[in-house]
């Protein structure tokens, strides 16, 4: 079993839908946790952290559930310019595992 | 945010010669920078983690001899890819953490071994 698992996707969603992204992690050591979105051929940028409280940006929001070692990435309002493949990351001790990535388009 | 570096942005090489990459980071010191492949179409895999002043730990199954990690500074790590082969071409991207846990990416660099 992976270290961290995501939602194999792709989801393909008209502007405006709401989207939800799914990830769980087997080590219940694990400390810190964010999610990361990559645009084609670019590198990884932060988009958020998860916190237990959950914690929204905009139109994203993220929680996390320690119990059930799940974290999740809620997208309201989906802009074209949403899509990119969204890593979920979590960190054990300094060190990042990174999920394998679900893919998101946003159509007109 | 902070801003990482890496330098070259893509590189072509012929078979067994070796290829630097180096990975800075701009406004601020980082201790640790990570490397990290990848593959079309699948996830970053953690290659080693650099450490200033140290040596870098490796992950299982990163060639270190073949993978020359120096962290000379709180601001630069290089990669360097010794005798590359085809198999090597990828994707390679750093990282360097700023605070306790939060990273932050360079540009990646793509190299492609013919």
């Amino acid at each position: 079993r992976k270290e961290v698992e995501q939602d194999p996707g792709p989801f393909n969603v008209p502007e405006g839908a709401t989207v939800a992204f799914n990830c769980t992690y087997s080590n219940s050591a694990s400390q810190s946790f964010f999610w990361y979105r990559q645009d084609c051929r670019k590198e990884p940028k932060l988009l958020m952290s998860v916190y237990s409280s959950g914690n929204e940006d905009g139109r994203f929001t993220a929680q996390l559930n320690r119990a059930s070692q799940y974290i999740s990435l809620l997208i309201r309002d989906s802009k074209l310019s949403d899509s990119a493949t969204y890593l979920c990351v979590v960190n054990v001790s300094g060190k990042s595992t990174f999920g394998d990535g679900t893919t998101l388009t946003v159509k007109p | 945010g902070a801003v990482v570096s890496q330098h070259p942005s893509w590189v072509i090489c012929k078979s067994g010669t070796s290829v630097k990459i180096e990975c800075r980071s701009l406004d601020f010191q980082a201790t640790t920078m990570f490397w990290y492949r990848q593959f079309p179409k699948q996830s970053l895999m953690l290659m080693a983690t650099s450490n200033e002043g140290s040596k870098a730990t490796y992950e299982q199954g990163v060639e270190k001899d073949k993978f020359l990690i120096n962290h000379a500074s709180l601001t630069l790590s290089t990669l360097t890819v010794t005798s590359a082969h085809p198999e090597d071409s990828s994707f390679y991207i750093c990282s360097a953490r700023k605070g306790s846990d939060t990273q932050y990416f360079g540009p990646g660099t793509r190299l492609t071994v013919l």
